[in-house]
């Protein structure tokens, strides 16, 4: 399974626009890549899944480039209530076998 | 609603004791897991089932043991808890799906097990 790097922690402003890379440099072909948002005390919850390119749901903006070895979670206007733990994760059957989760990147949100 | 229960919120048992933590889920999904959550390591895969009856071991499954007698429910079972245990615990559940169709895990709560 593809070990993932993503930034430990980041702060950010409401009203701005949030972006997470995260690092995938053995990714395989088959993998797809997963983002999930977990809020203390709550277990994680799904945000946004792509395989390549770019994949826009009604919460987040995930952006994939050709050689797959990264991606970029956008979370546009952030608010207080985006402040939580972002995990990326990447395998073939994602929240399928062995989904792996690594430490996430911490996103704090100020006023 | 998509639904993934788990019994206990929070959990104290003694040391040396057996400890069962139960979680059910309503979305007929065939895959089930149980993860334990600390500071600083993120998400570590115990266990989980792609069936019922079926187990595979993750990265931790030292200390535990798993069951899936029915589809809905996967029980994790510490057979002699320890204090190195104490842990937030978290169940999942997710379609097993054709190879490379999306599929979306679905999480409890979480249990908060100490162990004194």
């Amino acid at each position: 399974l593809a070990k993932t790097t993503q930034p430990i922690s980041m702060d950010s402003y409401e009203g701005q626009e949030v972006n997470i890379t995260c690092s995938h440099n053995n990714i395989a072909t088959n993998d797809y890549i997963t983002w999930y948002q977990q809020f203390p005390s709550q277990g994680p919850r799904f945000i946004i899944q792509g395989y390549k390119t770019k994949v826009t749901n009604e919460v987040a903006s995930l952006f994939i480039p050709a050689d797959r070895k990264s991606s970029t979670l956008s979370l546009p206007r952030v608010s207080l209530s985006d402040t939580a733990v972002y995990y990326c994760l990447v395998g073939d059957r994602p929240g399928g076998f062995k989904t792996i989760f690594g430490a996430g990147t911490r996103l704090f949100v100020k006023a | 609603d998509v639904k993934v229960t788990q019994s206990s919120r929070y959990l104290v048992k003694r040391t040396g004791e057996k400890v069962f933590l139960e979680c059910v889920q309503d979305m007929d999904h065939e895959n089930m897991f149980w993860y334990r959550q600390d500071p600083g390591l993120g998400l570590r895969l115990i266990y989980f089932s792609y069936d019922v009856k079926m187990k595979e071991k993750g990265d931790i499954p030292e200390g535990y043991s798993v069951s899936r007698e029915k589809k809905e429910r996967f029980s994790l079972i510490l057979e002699s808890a320890s204090t190195n245990q104490t842990s937030m615990y978290l169940c999942a559940s997710s379609l097993q799906g054709a190879k490379n169709l999306n599929t979306e895990a679905f999480f409890g709560q979480g249990t908060r097990l100490t162990v004194v």
